[in-house]
């Protein structure tokens, strides 16, 4: 079966621009959640949606957002982007909680 | 924030040696898993070990977990050059929700 698909795989924006990143769950799978990876901070949970429902949610300003909508696929929004927004994106689906997680390709995101 | 450490940080050997990474936490958990990332891409799910286990294989790995200790090791024997890669262990804890808590990750040179 296909495996998670996040789009795009590269992005360059402007500081202050905004940005959507898309995230494909495998299929049947419920729960989408999203991680950042940098260098500095390393892979830190942003937030998770289960049935279009934000069910968890980590310590990330406001301008980080998302979205999980009816077949499942996710979208993740920052607005205002700092240099500092500079990181690997990770999208990852879960079936049953408590038996691992699928992970994307991820989406790197330049800020200049 | 991250879980806890991992140790070592990076971890060179030669092919078919065996690579033993560790891993501790500071909460109560669920499970903990273990992850694989080639270059900055995705991360690849290797193994979960449950709270109430104590030692799990699969094909080369070997995972245990001793939760008085709260901490973690994974064992790659023979090793081979594809398994050169950053490795993550990742905790599942009990009251922070469906989110995984991610370690600082080793970095694992195998050696042709």
């Amino acid at each position: 079966k296909a495996g998670v698909t996040q789009t795009p795989r590269y992005l360059i924006k402007t500081r202050g621009q905004q940005v959507t990143l898309s995230c494909s769950p495998i299929s049947g799978h419920r729960s989408v959640s999203w991680y950042q990876q940098t260098p500095g901070q390393g892979l830190q949970f942003l937030f998770e949606y289960f049935s279009e429902t934000q069910r968890n949610k980590g310590n990330f300003p406001g301008r980080f957002s998302g979205r999980q909508f009816s077949n499942s696929r996710s979208e993740m929004n920052v607005s205002t982007l700092e240099l500092g927004d500079s990181a690997l994106y990770l999208c990852a689906s879960s079936g049953v909680r408590g038996y691992g997680y699928t992970f994307g390709s991820g989406t790197r995101l330049t800020v200049v | 924030s991250q879980q806890g450490e991992e140790d070592p940080q990076a971890l060179s050997i030669q092919e078919g040696e065996n690579a033993t990474m560790n891993c501790s936490y500071k909460t109560s958990i669920n499970n903990l898993q273990w992850y694989r990332q080639n270059s900055g891409r995705g991360l690849v799910h290797l193994i979960l070990i449950r709270s109430n286990e104590r030692e799990k294989h699969s094909g080369r790995l070997r995972v245990t977990l001793d939760t008085s200790k709260k901490s973690s090791s994974l064992l790659i024997t023979a090793s081979r050059a594809a398994d050169t890669a950053s490795y993550f262990c990742a905790t599942d804890e009990e009251t922070s929700g469906s989110r995984l808590t991610f370690g600082e990750g080793t970095q694992l040179t195998v050696n042709p």
